[in-house]
């Protein structure tokens, strides 16, 4: 078990280009979490998967934001045209379980994303 | 919006020191869950305490939590300077798909 793992952890990118952030979970773990957190907040939920569907979108999810877990196991989360306010740390967190039950979650690390 | 909310916001101790934290919410839940993050870093799970549940304990950690009140708290004894980080409670509200949802935490300094 070695734990969510997020990659690339820090992104600086031009505004207008766009980004992919990358999520592996804790194997067999079936449900995945997007959150994204600015400087003295906490965590706001972005999107959910169970297996390979995606159950749950915030309405913080612009039509710029895409989130896909193709195989039920690794995630992208890909920004497109990119705006300053997208400058956050974007966090990915895993958990096993059915869909009407509610387990400890577990953090990755995090992307921080700085948009200039 | 926010489900749950800490308070304090801020909290600076001396070490040795017990630090209590507390977190309400507004509507029922099934689980509430306990983070620590350092700055810069990812969130580190503490503690889960289910609706049916009153106490826990983990280490220098004791959770509590009150339904008819709606409120949690999370007590660290004899602190470390270690111990400085963020402290997140995260609700699950029951009925639904048990998404997490955060407050904005406590941030927790334990002076040396």
């Amino acid at each position: 078990d070695t734990g969510v793992s997020q990659n690339p952890r820090h992104k600086i990118t031009k505004r207008g280009q766009n980004v992919t952030f990358r999520c592996d979970p804790i194997s067999e773990h079936n449900r995945l979490y997007w959150y994204r957190q600015t400087l003295g907040q906490g965590p706001e939920f972005l999107t959910y998967f169970q297996n390979e569907a995606q159950l749950e979108k915030s309405r913080l999810l612009s039509d710029r934001f895409s989130a896909e877990r193709p195989k039920g196991s690794f995630s992208t989360l890909e920004i497109q045209r990119t705006e300053q306010g997208d400058s956050a740390m974007y966090l990915c967190a895993s958990s096993f379980g059915d869909r009407g039950s509610g387990n400890t979650i577990y953090f990755g690390e995090g992307s921080w994303l700085t948009v200039v | 919006s926010q489900q749950g909310e800490e308070d304090p916001q801020a909290l600076s101790i001396q070490e040795g020191e017990n630090a209590t934290m507390n977190c309400s919410y507004k509507t029922s839940i099934n689980n509430l869950q306990w983070y620590r993050q350092n700055s810069g870093r990812g969130l580190v799970h503490l503690i889960l305490i289910r609706s049916n549940e009153r106490e826990k304990h983990s280490g220098r950690l004791r959770v509590t939590l009150d339904t008819s009140k709606k409120s949690s708290s999370l007590l660290i004894t004899a602190s470390r300077a270690a111990d400085t980080a963020s402290y997140f409670c995260a609700t699950a509200s029951s009925g639904g798909s048990y998404i997490p949802t955060f407050g904005r935490g406590t941030s927790l300094i334990v002076h040396p």
